[in-house]
C-alpha cells in the first residue's frame, strides 16, 4: 500500500536559517513526488515535483527537494527561511496509474509539518 | 489565468440535508479531483474525473458522489450529511490526466455539519 509519512509535526527555525520539512514514502514502482504549502484557509499550493531525473530538484519561491531512492525520501529545503514562509507543509506520492486508465492516479498525503519561522 | 475556482467557499448545513459543491478547473484542464480534508484523517481522495466519466475513486460511502460536465466543470453531491461530513472539501484541476502532472487545488468550500 502507497504511504507518506511525515515524522515532524511541526518544525521552528530562525529566520535566514537553512529549513528542512522530511518526508519518506512507500508505494510500488516508480514514484511521482510533489510538495503542496496551504496557508489558513487556503487550498494547496503547489512547490515542485519529483517524476525523474535529476535527484535535486527546484520549485517555488526559493524552495528545493532531494530524492533519495535508498532512503525513500523527498525532503523539502531551502537555504534561508522567511517569516513568511510560516505555513502548513504536505508532502504526497502518486503512484504510476494504470495505462489507458484515463486517471491521473490519486495522490496520497503525509499529515502535514507545520513550520514557524521566528524573526 | 484563472485558478481553480470553487463555490460556494462555505457552508452550513444540517443533518440528513444534503449539499452540491462546484468546482471549476483552470481553463484546458481536463482532469478533476475531489479531496476531504479534515483534522483527524488529513486530506482524503474522493474521486477523480475526466471526460466526464468517474476514473477513480477513493474509499467513501456511496453518500458521496460526484459528476463532470463536458465543459469539464465538476460538482460533488453528498446526501444524508452527518456531522462528520464537516470538512473542508478541495477540487483539483490537472491538464491531462497522467500522473506526471501536477494537480492545482482551488481554495476549498468548508462545509459545517449542524
Amino acid at each position: 500500500a502507497q504511504s507518506v509519512a511525515q515524522p515532524e509535526d511541526q518544525v521552528n527555525v530562525a529566520e535566514g536559517n537553512p529549513l528542512t520539512v522530511k518526508c519518506t514514502y512507500s508505494v510500488s514502482g516508480n514514484p511521482y513526488l510533489f510538495w503542496y504549502v496551504q496557508y489558513p484557509n487556503r487550498g494547496l499550493q503547489f512547490l515542485l515535483k519529483y517524476i525523474t531525473g535529476d535527484n535535486l530538484v527546484k520549485g517555488s519561491y526559493g524552495f528545493e527537494a532531494e530524492f533519495n531512492k535508498s532512503q525513500t525520501s523527498f525532503h523539502l529545503k531551502k537555504p534561508s527561511a522567511l517569516v513568511s514562509d510560516s505555513a502548513l507543509y504536505f508532502c504526497a506520492v502518486r503512484a504510476q496509474p494504470v495505462y489507458g486508465s484515463g486517471n491521473t492516479g490519486k495522490l496520497i498525503f503525509g499529515q502535514g509539518t507545520t513550520l514557524q519561522v521566528k524573526p | 489565468k484563472a485558478g481553480v475556482t470553487q463555490t460556494p467557499r462555505y457552508l452550513i448545513k444540517t443533518r440528513g440535508q444534503q449539499v452540491t459543491l462546484s468546482c471549476s478547473p483552470i481553463s484546458g484542464h481536463r482532469s478533476v479531483s475531489w479531496y476531504q480534508q479534515t483534522p483527524g484523517q488529513g486530506l482524503q481522495f474522493l474521486f477523480e474525473y475526466f471526460s466526464e466519466t468517474q476514473r477513480n475513486k477513493g474509499n467513501f460511502p456511496g453518500r458521496f458522489s460526484g459528476r463532470q460536465f463536458s465543459n469539464s466543470r465538476s460538482e460533488m453531491n453528498v446526501s444524508t450529511l452527518e456531522l462528520g461530513d464537516s470538512a473542508l472539501y478541495l477540487c483539483a484541476s490537472s491538464l491531462v490526466p497522467s500522473g506526471r502532472t501536477e494537480a492545482f487545488f482551488g481554495q476549498g468550500t468548508r462545509l459545517t455539519v449542524v
